[in-house]
């Protein structure tokens, strides 16, 4: 089993960058893929993309292309993900997800973006 | 992108009734690749069920999922005031990985 901690909330400017963190405890770390989903206030989830640490591949999805990086780092065990070129309408829920089948979920990160 | 739609949007059942949920998608899926979560209020969602009827780790077996190609199916029989919650589908058959918008689950 793993606990996944992100980091905490966060309050943007428009036009500036957020970068969010997920460790993970526990379990084995680099070989399961962890994925990034927000969820818009009273709203379903998007996925963001995703990244398997032991082997460096990214996946990003097409809306978010350009403006997401998903990065690990295995010596701490730790996941991030940072958008760029926040609006408004990236106010959200942030949340870091494992495996295949998303089965551990972080706690979840608000990230509001207000001038 | 596959879309997924779920139906109803908003379930009102009383305690010890059966809710039924559907996801229909806008192309055949395999059900390897089909989950179900819940989220409660205020918390992050949890994995339910996995291979459109595999239940994950914990979970009653009073949760069950079926379907095949694009109609699944999460039921919760006998339900309990604990299961009040919005309960989504997702696919990772193709990426994107994408979500129905949820069934919401009142408790009469």
């Amino acid at each position: 089993q793993v606990h996944l901690l992100q980091s905490g909330a966060e309050v943007k400017r428009p036009g500036s960058s957020v970068k969010v963190s997920c460790k993970a405890f526990g379990d084995s770390f680099s070989s399961y893929t962890y994925s990034w989903v927000r969820q818009a206030p009273g709203q379903g989830f998007e996925w963001m993309g995703e990244i398997v640490p032991i082997f460096g591949t990214v996946k990003y999805a097409q809306k978010f292309q350009g403006r997401v990086t998903i990065t690990a780092d295995e010596s701490t065990r730790t996941a991030y993900m940072e958008l760029g070129s926040l609006r408004s309408e990236d106010t959200a829920v942030l949340f870091c997800a494992r495996g295949m089948n998303l089965d551990s979920w972080g706690q979840g990160t608000l990230v509001t973006v207000s001038s | 992108e596959v879309v997924l739609t779920q139906s109803p949007g908003t379930l009102s059942l009383s305690p010890g009734e059966r809710a039924t949920l559907s996801c229909r998608a806008s192309q055949s899926l395999s059900s390897s690749f089909l989950a179900w979560y819940q989220q409660k209020r205020g918390q992050a969602p949890r994995l339910l069920l996995y291979a459109a009827s595999t239940r994950a780790t914990g979970v009653p077996d009073r949760f069950s999922g079926s379907g095949s190609g694009t109609d699944f199916t999460l039921t919760i029989t006998r339900l309990e005031p604990e299961d009040c919650a919005v309960y989504y589908c997702q696919q990772h058959d193709t990426s994107p990985r994408t979500f129905g918008q949820g069934t919401k689950v009142e408790i009469k």
